[in-house]
């Protein structure tokens, strides 16, 4: 089975700061990578996707994530948050050996203070 | 489009009671699906769908029915409520129920309180 480990729960942060948020999965096959953002009484969105070809991946909002096969990795980057990057963040992964079944990860609560 | 519309937004039931969340896609996507979320756990799939009349267990089936009558619609019926029922619920749809490249799109979410 598929899982999905998010290694940070919250995150605090300054505004200006760098933003790493880990993401390793435990599935071995094809994958599908998703990061989706929700913000504070909003409903998720896509923040990036990695499907194939270059393994850094750019997305909404300055964010980045880079797949690292050997590492079961795809950590999401951003160079400088802002007090609007306060959210939680979801990494999920897809198996296309499982379907269109996402797995999520339990998430990480950024906070940025201003 | 409207995109994922779910109903009602927020809901308190008492323990044992019967309810049916709505949702509803216009954006003709063959898959559906249906999340809790709770803090810490991130989103458990509850049941899914892949087109018209079929459907399937998730992660975390027990205490709840789905059927797909229609392209567009997939409620969530909770049989019986229990306070561990209590979450926010997240519908989402995508193009294809065949694990090809592409994303799902998230409803707004339910939030149920159960007493």
């Amino acid at each position: 089975a598929q899982s999905v480990s998010q290694h940070n729960h919250h995150v605090i942060l300054s505004e200006a700061a760098s933003l790493e948020l880990g993401c390793n999965y435990s599935y071995g096959g094809t994958v599908n990578l998703f990061w989706y953002v929700q913000y504070p009484g909003q409903h998720l969105q896509l923040l990036l996707k990695y499907f194939s070809g270059d393994p850094l991946v750019k997305g909404i909002k300055g964010f980045e994530a880079e797949f690292i096969k050997s590492k079961f990795s795809f950590n999401l980057r951003k160079p400088s948050v802002q007090w609007s990057d306060t959210a939680e963040y979801f990494c999920a992964v897809k198996g296309l050996e499982y379907g269109n079944k996402l797995v999520f990860g339990a998430g990480t609560i950024l906070r940025v203070k201003s | 489009n409207a995109g994922v519309t779910q109903t009602p937004k927020f809901q308190v039931l008492k323990t044992g009671q019967s309810m049916t969340l709505q949702c509803a896609q216009d954006m003709n996507h063959e898959y559906m699906s249906w999340y809790r979320q709770d803090p810490g756990m991130g989103l458990r799939l509850i049941h899914y769908s892949v087109g018209a009349g079929i459907t399937d267990q998730g992660e975390v089936p027990n205490g709840y029915n789905v059927s797909r009558s229609t392209t567009e619609d997939f409620p969530l019926r909770l049989l019986s409520a229990a306070p561990s029922q209590t979450s926010v619920y997240f519908c989402a749809s995508s193009y294809s129920p065949s694990g090809g490249y592409n994303e799902q799109f998230f409803g707004p979410g339910t939030r149920l309180t159960v007493l």
